[in-house]
């Protein structure tokens, strides 16, 4: 059975920092999806990471894949109020983790 | 264009009666996942369906769920029997592709509520 961890599960972090969000997952897989969900609403793509070593930015996000260490991490530079939200990673698609709240505070 | 769309929004029954949820899918979409989520949880899957068919449907808890998609486009989740724990969100998602490897695009989910 694939397991999928996120940590951390709950993160508050002060407008301008850096942190890292990590996922961890327990088979081989080449594929990995990042998701953000906002309160009560559905899943929204972020990134589609597909081999060993892919990195992908959009804003103050970056995910990157690690296939041989079952790793993949979510970064975010210098963190806005609007990126507060959770966000989930998948691994081969229908295997998610339990979602990482994120909090950022003025 | 229209996203993936998911009726009702909310849904409130009692213990013990039959649920119908719907999903459609984006348009030309040939693959259609449905999931469920509890509050504080990620997505659980529940059964994906490529076309017509369930592809894999190993995420059925057991057997009062049962989905169908008879024209491979728009897609019921049926559950028998609600119980107090079937209440959750129902997540429908589609993608353009035929393999459970690719980018799924999300409705917006039903809330489902057994009292």
């Amino acid at each position: 059975e694939l397991k999928v961890e996120q940590n951390p599960l709950f993160l508050s972090m002060q407008e301008g920092k850096n942190y890292t969000i990590y996922c961890n997952y327990s088979t081989t897989s080449d594929r990995l999806y990042w998701y953000r969900q906002d309160p009560g609403k559905s899943l929204e793509s972020l990134f589609v990471l597909l081999s060993n070593g892919a990195v992908k930015q959009e804003g103050r996000l970056m995910a990157s894949l690690d296939t041989k260490a079952r790793l993949s991490t979510l970064h975010i530079t210098a963190a806005v109020h609007d990126l507060s939200a959770t966000y989930f990673c998948a691994v081969g698609a229908l295997n998610f983790g339990k979602g990482t709240s994120l909090l950022v505070t003025p | 264009g229209a996203g993936v769309s998911q009726t009702p929004s909310n849904k409130v029954t009692e213990k013990g009666k039959y649920v119908e949820l719907r999903c459609d899918p984006i348009s030309g979409h040939t693959a259609l996942y449905w999931y469920r989520q509890s509050l504080g949880q990620g997505p659980e899957f529940l059964i994906y369906f490529q076309g017509t068919g369930a592809a894999d449907d190993s995420g059925l808890p057991n057997d009062r769920f049962f989905a169908v998609r008879p024209e491979g486009s728009v897609s019921t989740l049926k559950i028998q029997r609600t119980e107090r724990g079937d209440s959750a969100v129902y997540l429908c998602a589609s993608s353009p592709y035929g393999s459970s490897y690719n980018e799924q695009f999300f409705g917006p989910g039903t809330r489902l509520t057994v009292l």
